[in-house]
């Protein structure tokens, strides 16, 4: 049972367009949810995060969605980069388990020029 | 300061035999993850250390699996008789107590013949 999930492997945009990442999540318990990005051969690097008492967090080119009611959240990057191309994985807390977050399977964004 | 640091960055071994994996973590972090993706996959969560609690070992796939984190500081990810299906990227974490960000080693890659 994934309680974390990113149900596009792959998505393509052109550079200065909007990328939008999804993510559902199926355990109401979550109250703190994460985005990183991974670069081949290099580990995950922390992205953006949001509370569950926020619905929207902003960080320059990046923005995070939470919908509770619909266990969903998205990542916003506008305008898009080529150096955005990148696997983008979301990721789920919940305090009483402070610090463990359950990850999906990620996201291929690539940024065409 | 230093990242989170693994050792060694890649590891070939024959299967059946036993390998270490080593994480060097952030300093003063308290609590440490270890995580492995195989190809094409998302990050499987193996193992979580926080601080003197008992770790939680709810991850590690097979009784071949085990970790130990020495003084607070330096963990080690032991795999023995090792298989085929063991090869993928491990990847550790490390995290400041009461926050959710992970900070992510560059992995290290074991492929078993």
């Amino acid at each position: 049972d994934q309680q974390v999930k990113q149900n596009s492997p792959s998505l393509s945009v052109q550079e200065g367009r909007i990328s939008i990442l999804n993510c559902d999540y199926t355990n109401s318990m979550f109250d703190y949810f994460l985005w990183y990005k991974k670069y081949p051969a290099e580990g995950p690097t922390f992205l953006i995060s949001i509370s569950s008492i926020k619905d929207k967090n902003e960080d320059g080119r990046f923005t995070v969605f939470l919908n509770k009611s619909a266990k969903h959240l998205s990542l916003h990057i506008v305008p898009s980069q080529p150096g955005d191309s990148a696997v983008y994985f979301c990721a789920a807390s919940d305090n009483t388990n402070a610090g463990k977050s359950t990850f999906g399977d990620g996201t291929t964004l690539t940024v065409k020029p | 300061g230093a990242g989170v640091s693994q050792s060694p960055s890649n590891k070939v071994t024959e299967k059946g035999k036993d390998v270490e994996l080593r994480c060097d973590p952030i300093s003063g972090h308290t609590a440490l993850y270890w995580y492995r993706q195989s190809l094409g996959q998302g990050l499987e969560f193996l193992i979580y250390f926080q601080g003197n609690s008992a770790p939680d070992k709810s991850g590690l796939p097979s009784d071949r699996f085990s970790a130990e984190r020495t003084g607070g500081s330096v963990s080690t990810l032991t795999i023995q008789r090792t298989q085929q299906e063991d090869s993928a990227v491990y990847l550790c974490a490390s995290s400041r107590q009461g926050y959710n960000e992970q900070f992510f080693g560059p992995g290290t890659r074991l492929t078993v013949l």
